[in-house]
């Protein structure tokens, strides 16, 4: 079973970047791709992008001007960067296993408050 | 951009069979995917492309999609089936995933 966790600081500063870790054991990062999805406090889900193990990637077009991903395979992670955040990023952020297709496994999310 | 649309709330009572239905142009044309995601939980996948059942899922769940609607249907529904459902498309003409808004399912 892949399990999937999602890390990094849970309080952001506005107009400052924010980083996620998404750390995946269980399996290979390899030949797979991978998801962020972010969920604000009581609505929907919001797809963020997905980045392939070679380091392809593909962007919310909504989100595309402050968003970049990246992937180390040797640690088996993949990391979420958001620049310039607001209170409107203040969200559960999610990473996924899985690209244009179906998101198969998921992590449990990691909570992001943006706030001074 | 593609829209998908799905009712906020359905309700059912335990031992019916409760249906969720996902709007979207043309969306017989796309590969649906359904989630489910209990309070304070992450998402499940609980079919993919359509009508797959991913492996653990149980008989109960199953999914069609044509024309304008995809539909997940859940038989024999029971109280631990109380969940947020969402169903999720690839917009291949915006290159982006696609999500609906969530349908609520309370079991009565």
């Amino acid at each position: 079973q892949v399990n999937l966790q999602a890390s990094g600081p849970g309080l952001v500063k506005p107009s400052e970047a924010l980083s996620l870790t998404c750390t995946v054991s269980g399996g290979s990062i390899d030949t797979y791709y991978w998801t962020w999805i972010r969920q604000p406090p009581g609505k929907g889900l919001e797809w963020i992008g997905y980045i392939f193990s070679s380091g392809s990637t593909t962007y919310s077009p909504s989100l595309k001007s402050r968003v970049s991903m990246s992937v180390d395979t040797s640690a088996n992670q993949f990391s979420l960067r958001l620049s310039s955040v607001t209170a409107a990023d203040t969200a559960l952020y999610f990473c996924a296993r899985g690209g244009p297709g179906d998101l198969e496994f998921w992590g449990q999310g990691a909570l992001v408050t943006v706030s001074s | 951009s593609y829209v998908l649309t799905q009712p906020p709330s359905v309700s059912e009572a335990p031992g019916k069979t409760a249906m969720i239905t996902c709007g979207g142009d043309n969306i017989g044309r796309k590969s649906v995917h359904w989630y489910q995601q209990k309070a304070g939980q992450a998402p499940v996948l609980i079919i993919h492309f359509d009508s797959g059942r991913p492996s653990g899922i149980p008989e109960r769940f199953s999914g069609s999609n044509s024309g304008n609607t995809a539909t997940l249907t859940i038989s024999r529904v029971e109280v631990g089936d109380e969940a947020d459902y969402y169903c999720h498309v690839w917009d291949s003409s915006g290159d982006r995933a696609v999500f609906g808004g969530g349908t609520r399912l309370t079991v009565l």
